[in-house]
């Protein structure tokens, strides 16, 4: 499973746009590359997937070069709301998601 | 669509009890996650099944963890003669594997967080 590596902490204001990007160097042909957002004391929601190129959703977008050996999380717009630890993962249709300790993201008025 | 539920969302034990966590999934997908989380760290993997088969198990699961998933459907996480070092979030996830290609999305539970004192 590919290992990812993303920044401990983010910070940022309300209104502007966020960039997060993970470097993950040893991605396999057949890896997807996943986003989660994590509140304190739930579960990871599903963000966004993707696998080369640009994929844009309601929420966000991912930007994954032509080599796939990092991904861009873009969230427009911040809002307090979006406070939360973001985790980039690999992944295959083999099963289990490897997980990193994610980034902390801290959006100030 | 419900999404995952997990059961009890909290549960306080002695050391040495044992404790059984429940999770229901999305009522049509097949594979079923279990991982544990600690503060300040991300998810990691305990276990998983492709309907009612148990197909990997990490190292971190040892022998007083068990996991079963009879039907297909929901399934348990049981750990016996608690230890403190138990003391964690459990995450339940659940996925549907799409052709062509099979990748997956898991959709994760809000967990079961577990103090052993």
């Amino acid at each position: 499973l590919a290992k990812t590596t993303q920044p401990i902490s983010m910070d940022s204001y309300e209104g502007q746009e966020v960039n997060i990007t993970c470097s993950h160097n040893n991605i396999a042909t057949n890896d997807y590359i996943t986003w989660y957002q994590q509140f304190p004391s739930q579960g990871p929601r599903f963000i966004i997937q993707g696998y080369k190129t640009k994929v844009t959703n309601e929420v966000a977008s991912l930007f994954i070069p032509a080599d796939r050996k990092s991904s861009t999380l873009s969230l427009p717009r911040v809002s307090l709301s979006d406070t939360a630890v973001y985790y980039c993962l690999g992944n295959t249709n083999a099963g289990k998601s490897t997980f990193g300790d994610g980034t902390t993201l801290t959006v100030k008025p | 669509d419900t999404g995952v539920s997990q059961d009890p969302r909290h549960k306080i034990t002695k050391r040495g009890q044992n404790v059984t966590f429940r999770c229901d999934p999305i009522s049509e997908h097949n594979r079923l996650y279990w991982y544990r989380q600690t503060l300040g760290q991300g998810p990691e993997f305990l276990t998983y099944f492709q309907n009612e088969a148990q197909l990997e198990k990490s190292r971190l699961l040892s022998d007083r963890f068990s996991a079963e998933r009879p039907k297909g459907s929901f399934s348990t996480l049981e750990i016996q003669r608690t230890e403190q070092g138990d003391s964690a979030m459990y995450l339940c996830a659940s996925s549907l594997p799409r052709p062509p290609d099979f990748q997956e999305t898991q959709y994760f539970g809000p967990g079961t967080r577990l103090l052993v004192l």
